[in-house]
């Protein structure tokens, strides 16, 4: 089955401790990206990747670290998580970036607190 | 600045009621325009993909429509079931050409219907 997972669904954490999400899809997408959601702001991507060791800063990439080693992976890192970043999170893959008329799909979500 | 509004904010109907979602953009240049439906806590999953020579894409009972030059597209549901209930959230990209890979996102409008 053609989909996106995320690991783990639900954390809670405290300050300050090092945190990765996992991401990882199963239709060879080029194009993968991480997008966090909080009331009343909507999805607001913080880093994307066009392809393996390609990666670029989105709208809201402050604390937040990425690596694209492999084409199936693209891991997000909170090197040192404040609440502030307390939030929902979602990896999504495309075949090609979201300029292309192509499908975006998205994983299941990540919500992490931050205490 | 590139923008997505979205109307109404929320909005509340009766099974078996129709509905209209309305938004506008200013994104530009301009490729693609895209509506998705989100889940209470589950990723967005799409429902209709347009590029500006697309004025009306169906899905089922949901049809969404773009008129390029005034910038707006709407996203009309016919006979609404329960499962409806969700947030719509409409999404403008540019061209890859434009070195454009961040795609703008509106704030959704929430969808409930009632029985």
């Amino acid at each position: 089955e053609a989909q996106v997972t995320q690991n783990p669904r639900y954390l809670i954490t405290v300050t300050g401790k090092k945190l990765t999400v996992t991401c990882s899809q199963n239709m060879n997408h080029e194009y993968m990206s991480w997008y966090r959601q909080d009331p009343g702001l909507g999805l607001r991507q913080i880093y994307y990747s066009m392809n393996v060791e390609v990666t670029d800063k989105g709208d809201v990439p402050e604390g937040y670290k990425v690596s694209r080693k492999e084409k199936r992976n693209f891991p997000l890192i909170l090197e040192s998580p404040s609440p502030n970043q307390t939030s929902l999170y979602f990896c999504a893959s495309s075949l090609w970036g979201p300029g292309s008329y192509n499908e975006q799909f998205f994983g299941p979500g990540t919500r992490l607190t931050v205490l | 600045k590139n923008q997505v509004e979205q109307s109404p904010q929320s909005l509340i109907i009766l099974e078996g009621k129709n509905c209209t979602l309305q938004c506008n953009y200013t994104v530009s240049p301009f490729s693609n325009l895209r509506w998705y439906k989100q889940d209470t806590g589950r990723g967005p999953v799409s429902l209709t993909i347009m590029t500006f020579s697309e004025n009306t894409k169906s899905n089922g009972r949901y049809t969404a429509t773009l008129d390029a030059d005034t910038k707006q597209s709407s996203l009309h549901i016919t006979a609404s079931q329960l499962s409806d209930s969700a947030s719509y959230i409409c999404v403008v990209s540019g061209p890859p050409s434009g070195g454009s890979y961040i795609p703008t996102f509106g704030r959704g409008t929430s969808l409930i219907v009632h029985p």
